[in-house]
């Protein structure tokens, strides 16, 4: 099946520890991207990929780092310097920048 | 840059009834989607509709370019349809979408 996949669904840290959430997808997209969702909000782009080697800081990048080692693979560690990290966490691709993208099912990330 | 407008926020609707959603922008765009986000937060591609009007079942939508606006359609509710609807907008010269901040629909039996 192609798709877009999250691990874990659930994640929760305490306060002040690193967490990497996983992305991964078998689309062949170049281009990769990790948005934020708060409690009743829309979504806002934290970083994007538009090609392995490659990434853009979004509007929130702050607290956050990411790799893009691989086509497949854009994880994303929420550092102990992102002041609020508990939020739902999606990962979506496309063929390219600004081609439809396509999301994966989220993390739920709790710190306690 | 650019701003994205959804309206209402909110939505309340028997099963069987048609509703209309609407998305305002303030720029040019080359990109324009509508997602649907069920109960469990996944978004679900409805349309790439940048310009046009397209049909997909109970729903179509259109996009006046020109006016800086996109509709959703849904006709014959069912309950299933509840969630929230997003519009997401990239524009020209930039490398991201934005999304507005959605339309929650609660179709009632």
């Amino acid at each position: 099946d192609g798709g877009i996949t999250q691990s874990p669904k659930y994640l929760f840290r305490k306060e002040g520890q690193n967490v990497t959430l996983s992305c991964e997808q078998n689309l062949n997209h170049d281009a990769m991207y990790w948005y934020r969702q708060d409690p009743g909000q829309g979504l806002r782009l934290i970083y994007y990929s538009q090609i392995v080697n490659d990434f853009q800081k979004g509007d929130i990048a702050e607290g956050y780092s990411v790799s893009r080692e691989k086509k497949e693979s854009f994880p994303l560690t929420v550092t102990s310097a992102q002041k609020n990290p508990t939020a739902f966490y999606l990962c979506a691709s496309s063929i390219g920048l600004l081609n439809e993208q396509f999301f994966g099912p989220g993390t739920r990330l709790t710190v306690l | 840059g650019i701003q994205v407008e959804q309206s209402p926020p909110d939505l309340i609707l028997q099963e069987g009834a048609n509703s209309t959603l609407r998305c305002n922008f303030s720029d040019s765009v080359n990109n324009l989607q509508w997602f649907h986000q069920n109960p469990w937060g996944q978004l679900i591609n409805l349309f790439y509709i940048p310009s046009g009007t397209k049909q997909n079942g109970r729903l179509s939508a259109t996009t006046v370019a020109t006016e800086r606006y996109s509709l959703l359609y849904i006709s014959s509710s069912q309950t299933t349809d509840s969630g929230v609807y997003f519009c997401a907008v990239g524009s020209e010269g930039a490398q991201k979408l934005v999304f507005g901040q959605g339309t929650r629909l609660t179709i009632n039996p």
